[in-house]
């Protein structure tokens, strides 16, 4: 079983679009991330969510909407994709929020043409 | 904000051990040294963490200086598998908030 699991792996879309990215953990943890690669290999945190509650944005355009339905589910919404979204994304989960060791998803490949 | 600093690249013989350095000059006392590793195309990958004291895992160790300005993480018998970027981090403990440097892209060579 994986233990986060993020969907879709791969993802091409128009500029202007709206998508979104689907993040589940099994392993009970409080505390999801996502996280932003891009081109140059740099990992940036972008969000922080503990028990459903946002506790980290990291300075993020607000065309990026994280949702927290419950606290296994963080997913990520994009509003008008623009061309510098091109990334992956990782999701994460940790048991609480300091402290303890992060496991991440595999990531979601986005790209924006 | 505590920093850590590692050489870009190094390359290892198949089967040697791969002694990767961290120099966390800044770190305060309650800041942990966490390990984690990218083998290409996935997600980052856990591999130790401590605060003091070495530590030992099925993966690897690390080795702490007492004065906690630098670390080295052990890799005892390196494979091909283990060729990747390894990321040394200093983990804050108000937060939650893991920051990565740029690591160092490991090669191991048969």
């Amino acid at each position: 079983d994986t233990a986060v699991s993020q969907t879709p792996k791969y993802l091409v879309t128009q500029m202007g679009n709206d998508k979104s990215i689907k993040c589940e953990q099994n392993l009970g943890h409080d505390t999801m991330y996502w996280y932003k690669q891009d081109s140059k290999k740099f990992l940036k945190i972008m969000f922080s969510y503990n028990n459903k509650e946002l506790i980290i944005n990291e300075t993020v355009p607000n065309r990026f909407s994280p949702k927290s339905p419950d606290k296994a589910h963080l997913n990520l919404h994009i509003n008008s994709l623009e061309l510098g979204d091109s990334a992956v994304y990782f999701c994460a989960s940790s048991p609480v929020a300091a402290g303890n060791t992060i496991y991440f998803g595999e990531g979601s490949w986005l790209t924006v043409v | 904000d505590a920093k850590t600093t590692q050489p870009t690249s190094m390359d290892c013989a198949e089967g040697r051990a791969a002694n990767l350095p961290c120099n966390h000059s800044t770190i305060s006392g309650n800041e942990y040294v966490y390990w984690y590793r990218q083998i290409h195309s996935q997600g980052p990958q856990y591999i130790i963490h401590g605060l003091k004291n070495n530590e030992t895992n099925e993966m690897a160790s690390l080795i702490i200086t007492e004065d906690r300005k630098s670390s080295t993480l052990i890799l005892p018998h390196a494979t091909l598998r283990d060729t990747a970027v390894y990321y040394c981090i200093v983990f804050y403990n108000q937060g939650g908030k893991l920051i990565f440097g740029q690591g160092t892209e490991l090669s191991v060579k048969p």
